[in-house]
């Protein structure tokens, strides 16, 4: 199975602030990579797929890059929506497993 | 607009079985590909399954042999036939459309369904 690593766990910021998610696969996943938020009871939300193809109403705020085993998601100006727990996701190979979540936090 | 209804969630002993359904709008649940998602509470996101239009499923090695996804084409719903269940499978359900034209994605996610595995 294919692992992913999220770095921090956990992130503390302000609005405004410009702030990058780590995700490491334990072997090449080319660009089989998306990210995603959730919010508190919420179902997840897609953000971002194919390692940086932005979901249709997605801000332009957020983007990503990487390929291979390493990949980023950045968001460039935080707003007080984005304050959630961020998932990476490969969908290369089954299972599709998920990182194990970065806390963003105000 | 996509719409995503889980239901059947609830409280079950060790042991039972639950069935889970996904009614969906918006969209044909058997010309695309469909999938499970469960959370554990407090935890991280697990895919349980996914279901091809062709009706050829895959399953998580931690649900595979217990858990059999299922379609409804009459009723438009997906469905989760969970038996064998373990204090372990105590999680939110999701039901979630797979995007497969270009990258694969999961695309639509409904609110779940919490299912509880408990004496």
């Amino acid at each position: 199975d294919i692992q992913l690593t999220q770095s921090p766990s956990f992130l503390s910021a302000s609005v405004g602030d410009r702030v990058t998610i780590t995700c490491r696969a334990s072997q090449g996943i080319d660009k089989f990579l998306a990210w995603y938020h959730q919010k508190p009871g919420k179902a997840p939300k897609l953000l971002i797929y194919e390692t940086s193809t932005l979901q249709s109403g997605v801000p332009s705020r957020f983007s990503g890059s990487g390929s291979g085993t390493e990949f980023t998601l950045t968001i460039s100006s935080l707003q007080p929506e984005d304050f959630a727990t961020y998932y990476c996701q490969q969908v290369k190979s089954y299972p599709h497993h998920f990182g194990q979540g970065t806390k963003l936090e105000i | 607009e996509v719409q995503l209804v889980e239901s059947g969630g609830g409280v079950i002993q060790p042991g039972g079985s639950l069935r889970l359904s996904c009614a969906a709008s918006g969209f044909t649940v058997s010309s695309n590909y469909m999938s499970w998602f469960r959370q554990a509470p407090g935890k991280g996101l697990e895919w349980v399954s996914n279901i091809y239009t062709s009706g050829d499923t895959h399953y998580a090695d931690s649900v595979k042999g217990r858990f059999t996804t299922s379609r409804d084409i009459s009723k438009n719903t997906l469905s989760l036939q969970m038996n064998s269940l373990r204090a372990e499978d105590t999680a939110v359900y999701y039901c979630v459309t797979l995007k497969t034209s270009g990258t694969w994605r999961y695309e639509y996610w409904g609110q779940g369904t919490l299912v509880t595995v408990s004496s």
